[in-house]
């Protein structure tokens, strides 16, 4: 199994809202990403976990609150976004160590309005 | 600051054909380079990777040549077909504890039937 599980797939929000997103793997993987995409662009990496901690973090405001609550689970918390924030979320999971496959998930697009 | 220069920004192709993509990169931490494939609505989905102590890898019809005095490295697609139309990624990877992956700016690719 080399699936990595992100719900929901759609999310609409106003700027007031707070929201998760989730993000599951049974791959035995001890590292986690929240990547970032815009429509035409390559993804943008915005957190790490490596071993339940956080390891990166690439200047992401703050209204972004990742969480690991295990080895197989990944959460992105969302409070009082922008309209610019709208974009597709994707999460990535992989072994720890040089030339292993970051495997994505299908991602979660979200609409701020 | 792009650390990973891909080009070109798209390509079209007829069924048979072999594109190319190029990319290079200046951060000599960078340790391992993997081209992923992204189709619309998809998480990018790994294609295939190369170490940069080896010049040459193929993987079916997919080839990856790597310059490591150049810092150059690129993707070819033998016999394209034109379910092959996609995005394609270069990326470059780095860290120890905490691997992170650098994007190029990607290529849309459309091989015409």
């Amino acid at each position: 199994d080399t699936e990595v599980t992100q719900t929901p797939k759609h999310l609409v929000m106003g700027m007031t809202n707070k929201k998760s997103l989730k993000c599951e793997q049974h791959m035995g993987h001890r590292a986690m990403y929240w990547y970032k995409q815009k429509a035409k662009k390559p993804p943008e990496l915005m957190f790490v976990y490596s071993y339940e901690k956080l390891s990166i973090n690439e200047s992401v405001p703050s209204r972004f609150s990742p969480e690991c609550p295990n080895s197989s689970l990944l959460n992105l918390h969302l409070h009082a976004l922008q309209p610019e924030d709208s974009a597709l979320y994707l999460c990535a999971s992989s072994l720890v160590s040089q030339g292993n496959i970051q495997y994505f998930g299908a991602g979660t697009r979200l609409s701020v309005l | 600051q792009q650390q990973v220069k891909q080009s070109p920004q798209s390509l079209i192709v007829q069924k048979g054909g072999i594109p190319i993509i190029n990319c290079a990169y200046e951060n000599t931490a960078f340790d391992y380079f993997p081209w992923y494939q992204q189709f619309p609505g998809k998480g990018p989905a790994l294609l295939i990777a190369i170490r940069p102590d080896v010049s040459e890898k193929k993987e079916g019809r997919f080839t990856i040549s790597f310059n490591k005095s150049a810092k150059q490295f690129s993707l070819h697609i033998m016999d394209s077909q034109p379910g092959d139309s996609a995005t394609y990624f270069c990326a470059a990877e780095s860290g120890v504890s905490a691997r992170q992956l650098t994007f190029g700016s990607g290529t849309q690719l459309t091989v015409l039937p």
